[in-house]
């Protein structure tokens, strides 16, 4: 099946912005989701398709997508944003795989 | 308003069986797939399949083909997933969730609580 693969760790500064990447083949083919992890908790979707937003997720949070690479943006990051995110996308094969997390950090 | 309850912490011995629970509420079971993710200890997010509750079709991730079985009752909204003969490996929190497919976007937008499975001698 396809791989996602997305940096372990990144850091970033209260009210700063820090764009988290993902890449793979099957991004190239469908939309991906974005999905916050916080310790002890579930996953929650914060973007999916091409930049949507589900009701009650802040608009501090964006997507894009070029080619094989996804990214989410947190823009002006908040100390309840230090998370683990995901991605996660469909496959030709009709598998939905993860991205293997960022571990984000806010200082 | 839509829910997606699982059922309790679990704690078996290795060659064990276990059925585990998702109850959905708030919408139509039947019209959307459910989606079950492995988190191991300390580890990432892994997909483990879907079963569409209205024809109870799968798709197992090839991880886990062989492993573990899907099912569901669409009589109580309840979709299950089981194990025949644990493995201290399966040591986890598993989580479901539902799927919604639009447009080019396939995402889980609901999800369970998690069930903590621990299996240890």
């Amino acid at each position: 099946s396809s791989e996602l693969t997305q940096d372990p760790a990144v850091s970033v500064a209260l009210g700063q912005t820090v764009r988290i990447t993902c890449q793979g083949d099957s991004l190239r083919t469908y939309y991906p989701s974005w999905y916050q992890v916080k310790p002890g908790q579930a996953p929650v979707l914060v973007i999916y398709g091409q930049n949507n937003r589900p009701s009650g997720i802040p608009d501090r949070f964006s997507g894009s997508t070029s080619g094989n690479t996804t990214s989410l943006t947190i823009t002006g990051a908040q100390a309840e944003d230090e998370a683990d995110y995901y991605c996660n996308s469909r496959d030709s094969n009709g598998n939905y795989v993860f991205g293997t997390g960022t571990k984000v950090t806010v200082l | 308003e839509v829910q997606l309850v699982q059922s309790g912490a679990e704690v078996k011995k290795p060659g064990e069986s276990l059925k585990i629970s998702c109850k959905g509420s708030g919408y139509s079971f039947t019209s959307y797939w459910i989606g079950w993710v492995r988190q191991m200890p300390g580890k990432g997010l892994e997909w483990m399949g879907i079963i569409y509750p209205g024809d109870s079709d799968t798709t197992y991730s090839p991880s886990f083909q062989g492993h573990v079985t899907f099912s569901v009752d669409k009589s109580i909204s309840t979709a299950y997933l089981q194990w025949s003969t644990l493995k201290a490996s399966d040591t986890a929190m598993y989580y479901c969730a539902r799927l919604r497919i639009g447009s080019g976007s396939y995402y889980f937008d609901y999800w369970g609580q998690g069930t903590l499975v621990t299996v240890s001698s």
